[in-house]
C-alpha cells in the first residue's frame, strides 16, 4: 500500500532561519504532490502544488522540490517568522480519475515552531 | 473557510446510536470529500463524491455511509457509532478550476465523541 512519511519530530527553529520539512513516500508514482498548512483546531489550508515533471516550485517565501527518483519532496520556508508556526502536511496524488476528483493520501504532518 | 460549513461542530453521542454530519458548500464545486483526522494517523479519506448521487469509498469507509442529493450538501452517516469513530471529521471540496489537480478546501471540522 502507499506509504507517506514526514519528519516525525517537531521542528523548532529561530526566527529568520530557513525551515526545511521532508516528505518521503513509497510504493507509488504520483502525478503531483500538494502541501497544506494546518493551525490548531482548524482545517488544512492549501499552500502549493508541484507536478511530477517539475523540479521546484516557489511562492513568496515558500519553495517546494520534488524528486521522483528519491521519492521525496522538500518544503522550505525562508526567513521564517513566528506566524509560520503550524503543522504542515504533504499530500500525495493516488490516482484521481476523470469525473471522480483527485484522491489524496496525507502524511501525518510536521509541527513547526518558530521562536522569536 | 472557502464557503464550507459543517454541522454540528461538536457532538457527543452514545455507542450504538446513528449520527449524521452535514457538509454544506456555497462554491458550486463538483467534488466533495469526508476525512477523519486522528493522532498518529493523519487525515484519512472516508468517502468522496464526484457529483450528485455519485459517491465512492475511501480508505476507511467501514461503518460509514454518505449521500449527496444536491450539489451543495454532502452527508456522512455513522450507522451505529462506536468508540473507534471518536475523531475530528473534515469535509473538503475541490474542482472549482475544472482540474483533477485542483487544491482541496477544507471545512472547520466536527469533533465527534462516542462514549
Amino acid at each position: 500500500s502507499q506509504k507517506i512519511e514526514q519528519n516525525s519530530e517537531a521542528l523548532n527553529i529561530q526566527e529568520g532561519k530557513t525551515a526545511t520539512l521532508t516528505c518521503n513516500y513509497t510504493n507509488y508514482s504520483p502525478a503531483y504532490l500538494q502541501w497544506y498548512r494546518q493551525d490548531p483546531g482548524r482545517g488544512p489550508v492549501f499552500l502549493l502544488l508541484i507536478r511530477e515533471n517539475e523540479k521546484e516550485k516557489r511562492k513568496e517565501r515558500l519553495k517546494v522540490t520534488f524528486d521522483t527518483t528519491l521519492k521525496q519532496s522538500l518544503f522550505h520556508i525562508t526567513a521564517s517568522q513566528p506566524a509560520d508556526s503550524a503543522t504542515y502536511l504533504c499530500a500525495l496524488d493516488i490516482g484521481g480519475f476523470v469525473n471522480q476528483g483527485g484522491k489524496l493520501i496525507f502524511g501525518q504532518g510536521t509541527e513547526l515552531s518558530v521562536k522569536p | 473557510d472557502a464557503g464550507i460549513t459543517q454541522s454540528p461542530r461538536h457532538k457527543v453521542t452514545e455507542t450504538g446510536t446513528p449520527v449524521t454530519l452535514r457538509c454544506h458548500q456555497t462554491e458550486n464545486h463538483r467534488y466533495m470529500y469526508w476525512y477523519r483526522q486522528d493522532p498518529g494517523h493523519g487525515l484519512r479519506l472516508i468517502h468522496y463524491s464526484y457529483g450528485v448521487k455519485d459517491t465512492d469509498k475511501g480508505e476507511v469507509s467501514d461503518g460509514y455511509s454518505v449521500s449527496r442529493s444536491k450539489t451543495e450538501d454532502f452527508l456522512l452517516t455513522l450507522e451505529s457509532a462506536t468508540s473507534s469513530q471518536t475523531s475530528v471529521y473534515f469535509c473538503a471540496i475541490s474542482g472549482g478550476g475544472g482540474s483533477l489537480m485542483d487544491e482541496q478546501y477544507f471545512g472547520p471540522g466536527t469533533r465527534l465523541t462516542v462514549t
